[in-house]
């Protein structure tokens, strides 16, 4: 069955990096597009950006592209999300999830990795 | 860019009907998407395409769009029912937008 298996929580600090995983495995990793969306606490979702690992072009929401960077690995089907300058306010659960072939919405999610940023 | 409104909340007793709605401009023209999310938990796809329902969704979850609003039924409301609701579109160059969400309180 289609999986994606995130990497786990992180905390930095104000100004620091995060990098985060998503291993996929269950299907074609070539073929779905797949994307990343972050959830502040009590807060809802925010569509951060995506990328087609067959080729690795992305796009990235406008707020965020000057700070967020999404590549895959294809060797190990995982698709990774970095996201420079952290602030407090980047605190949440960041979820990659994939986009199905026919439509726009997803139909399978990660578990979902909380990165706390706090001095 | 494209804004999805939510009302915040909707409470429903047992038994009853829930009614989530979702409005954007002209989102009649849109395919829209629900989510389903339970605390803690990643969301889960509820209908897609406006009405359609994936596997192993029950019957009771059914949607419509139209004009400036779409909107999520679910009847028969059920405990399990209780969780937050999100409506989603593509918009066009590529920005994936969410709704503001919708918390269902069942009574």
């Amino acid at each position: 069955q289609v999986q994606l298996v995130q990497s786990g929580a992180e905390v930095k600090k104000p100004g620091a990096s995060v990098k985060i995983s998503c291993k996929a495995s269950g299907y074609t990793f070539t073929t779905y597009f797949l994307h990343w969306v972050r959830q502040a606490p009590g807060q809802g979702l925010q569509w951060m950006g995506l990328i087609n690992p067959s080729g690795g072009t992305s796009v990235y929401a406008q707020k965020l592209q000057d700070r967020f960077t999404v590549t895959t690995d294809t060797s190990t089907s995982t698709v990774y999300m970095e996201l420079s300058g952290l602030r407090s306010d980047d605190t949440a659960v960041y979820f990659c999830a994939r986009r199905t072939l026919r439509g726009t919405y997803y139909d399978s999610w990660g578990q979902g990795t909380l990165v706390t940023v706090s001095s | 860019s494209y804004v999805l409104t939510q009302a915040p909340s909707v409470s429903v007793a047992p038994g009853q009907t829930a009614r989530i709605s979702c409005g954007g401009n002209n989102i009649g023209t849109k395919n829209v998407h629900w989510y389903q999310q339970k605390p803690g938990q990643a969301p889960v796809l509820v209908v897609f395409d406006d009405s359609v329902r994936p596997s192993g969704i029950p019957e009771r979850f059914s949607g419509s769009n139209s004009g400036n609003t779409a909107t999520l039924t679910i009847t028969r409301v059920e405990a399990g029912d209780e969780a937050d609701y999100y409506c989603q579109v593509w918009n066009t160059g590529s920005e994936y937008v969410f709704g503001t969400g919708t918390e269902v309180t069942v009574l």
